[in-house]
C-alpha cells in the first residue's frame, strides 16, 4: 500500500459527460502528479501540483483541468468526454517539488461509452 | 512526449535466469528511476540513481547509468515468477519540471 488513495476505482460514463477523479496523497507529501495510461499511448504525464500551485504541465488536453486543495488532495476534471479518453488515470505523490521517487495510487479506470 | 525508451519491449525468461532491461534517453538528467507495474495496478518505485552515480544495488536489482551514452540498464538476478510485470524507466530532466516515463518492458518469468 503506497498510502495514496484514489476514488472512484472504476467509472463508466457516456461521451460528452464530465467526471471528477479524486486523489489523496501520502501523508506529508506536497506534490501530486496525474498520469493517463492507455494501451496505445503508454503512461503520459498530465500535470503536477506542489503545495497548491501548478508546477508542471504535460500532455493535458484543454478539456481536462486539475487543482490541489489546501488539504493537499487533488481533483482531475475531465469534460466533454470522448471514447479515446478511456484509460487508467493514476495519481502519484512525492514529498518534494520534483525529481524524487513518486508513490502511485491504485488508479481510476475510466470507460467512456 | 516520452523521454526514456526501454528495450526490449518484451522479454520472456525462465525462473532463475537473469533479466536485463535497457533505457535510453535524450537530454541531461538529474536522476533516473525504475518503476515496476503489475497488470492494471499502480507503479511501484524500485530504485533511483543520480546522474553522478554509475551503479546502484537493491536486493536482486542492479542498475547502471552511463550518462555519456545516455543509457541505463536494470538487471534482475535469479528471477522469480513473481517478477512478472512491466518495468518503466523515468527521467528527471535538468531543463524540465516533469518526469518522463518510457513505454516500458514487459517481463514474463516462466516457472
Amino acid at each position: 500500500d503506497s498510502g495514496v488513495t484514489q476514488t472512484p476505482k472504476h467509472l463508466i460514463t457516456a461521451t460528452g459527460q464530465r467526471v471528477t477523479l479524486r486523489c489523496s496523497p501520502r501523508s506529508g507529501d506536497l506534490s501530486v502528479y496525474w498520469y493517463q495510461q492507455s494501451l496505445d499511448q503508454g503512461l503520459q504525464f498530465l500535470i503536477q501540483y506542489y503545495n497548491g500551485e501548478e508546477r508542471a504541465k504535460g500532455n493535458i488536453l484543454e478539456r481536462f483541468s486539475a487543482q490541489q486543495f489546501p488539504d493537499l488532495h487533488s481533483e482531475l476534471n475531465l469534460s466533454s468526454l470522448e471514447l479515446g479518453d478511456s484509460a487508467l488515470y493514476f495519481c502519484a505523490s512525492s514529498s518534494r517539488q520534483g525529481g524524487d521517487e513518486q508513490y502511485f495510487g491504485p488508479g481510476t479506470r475510466l470507460t467512456v461509452t | 512526449s516520452q523521454q526514456g525508451e526501454e528495450d526490449p519491449q518484451a522479454l520472456s525468461i525462465q525462473e532463475g535466469e537473469n533479466a536485463t532491461m535497457n533505457c535510453s534517453y535524450k537530454t541531461s538528467i538529474n536522476n533516473l528511476q525504475w518503476y515496476r507495474q503489475n497488470s492494471g495496478r499502480g507503479l511501484v518505485h524500485l530504485i533511483l540513481i543520480r546522474s553522478n552515480e554509475r551503479e546502484k544495488h537493491s536486493g536482486r536489482l542492479r542498475v547502471t547509468l552511463d550518462t555519456s551514452k545516455k543509457s541505463s540498464s536494470l538487471l534482475i538476478t535469479a528471477s522469480r515468477a513473481a517478477d512478472t510485470a512491466s518495468y518503466f524507466c523515468a527521467t528527471d530532466e535538468v531543463w524540465d519540471n516533469d518526469m518522463r516515463f518510457g513505454a516500458g518492458t514487459r517481463l514474463t518469468v516462466k516457472p
